[in-house]
């Protein structure tokens, strides 16, 4: 059974940068996954933000972005804010229309 | 305005059954690719499946934890997505998302509120 694999939290502080990773069980990541990205806050849907690995969707700010660092998938927020606190999910498209999603990273913005 | 609202959810019990809805508005629904997505309480979210248009096939694929259970159909004239799910065991728990797909993209696009489906004796 494939494994996404995400860092289960991350502190940053207010205008500085962090890096989520999403990586494979077995494997690496590249653009042929098409990774995407979403963010949940508690209680709420998710909303989409990136996809085909680098595209923002529409709305979101450019302060978020998406790309592939060595072996894996990563969303890059550059001069976070408070209400990026939240939980962030990779999803992956395994072919044979299948998708699984990562294990989730929580970002706490102090 | 993309809108998706889910329906059908609440309180069954292991073995039952249960059909969501998924009403869609906004956009031309008979074109779109959907998805189901759950989230159990606590925990992140799981692809539950997808079904293309009927102008792509209608393909349906399944999550391998729901295959042979769960059952994902559309009413193109109703714009209406289902998810009709039998069997239900404890840990299919969740709020339930339909979500739209970014075809070529291979995303999730826009997403509804969800649905809480329980199940407990």
């Amino acid at each position: 059974q494939t494994v996404v694999t995400q860092e289960p939290s991350f502190s940053v502080s207010p205008g500085g940068t962090v890096t989520l990773t999403c990586g494979l069980s077995s494997g690496s990541v590249s653009t042929s996954y098409y990774p995407s990205w979403y963010q949940q806050t508690p209680g709420q849907a998710p909303r989409t933000l990136i996809y085909s690995t680098s595209t923002r969707s529409s709305g979101v700010p450019d302060r978020f972005s998406g790309s592939i660092l060595g072996n894996k998938a990563a969303l890059t927020i550059t001069g976070a804010q408070a209400d990026d606190e939240s939980d962030y999910y990779c999803v992956l498209f395994m072919g044979s229309g299948s998708y699984v999603f990562g294990t989730g990273t929580k970002v706490t913005v102090l | 305005e993309v809108q998706l609202v889910e329906s059908g959810g609440g309180l069954v019990k292991p073995g039952g059954s249960l059909r969501l809805s998924c009403a869609a508005s906004g956009f031309t629904f008979s074109n779109a690719w959907m998805n189901w997505v759950r989230q159990a309480p606590g925990k992140g979210l799981e692809w539950v499946g997808r079904i293309k248009s009927k102008t792509d096939g209608g393909t349906i694929d399944y999550a391998a934890p729901v295959k042979g259970r769960f059952t994902i159909s559309r009413d193109d004239s109703k714009n209406t997505l289902y998810l009709q799910m039998n069997s239900l065991k404890t840990e299919d728990t969740a709020v339930y998302y339909c979500t739209t797909v970014k075809v070529g993209a291979a995303c999730f696009d826009y997403w509804g509120q969800g649905t809480l489906v329980t199940v407990s004796s």
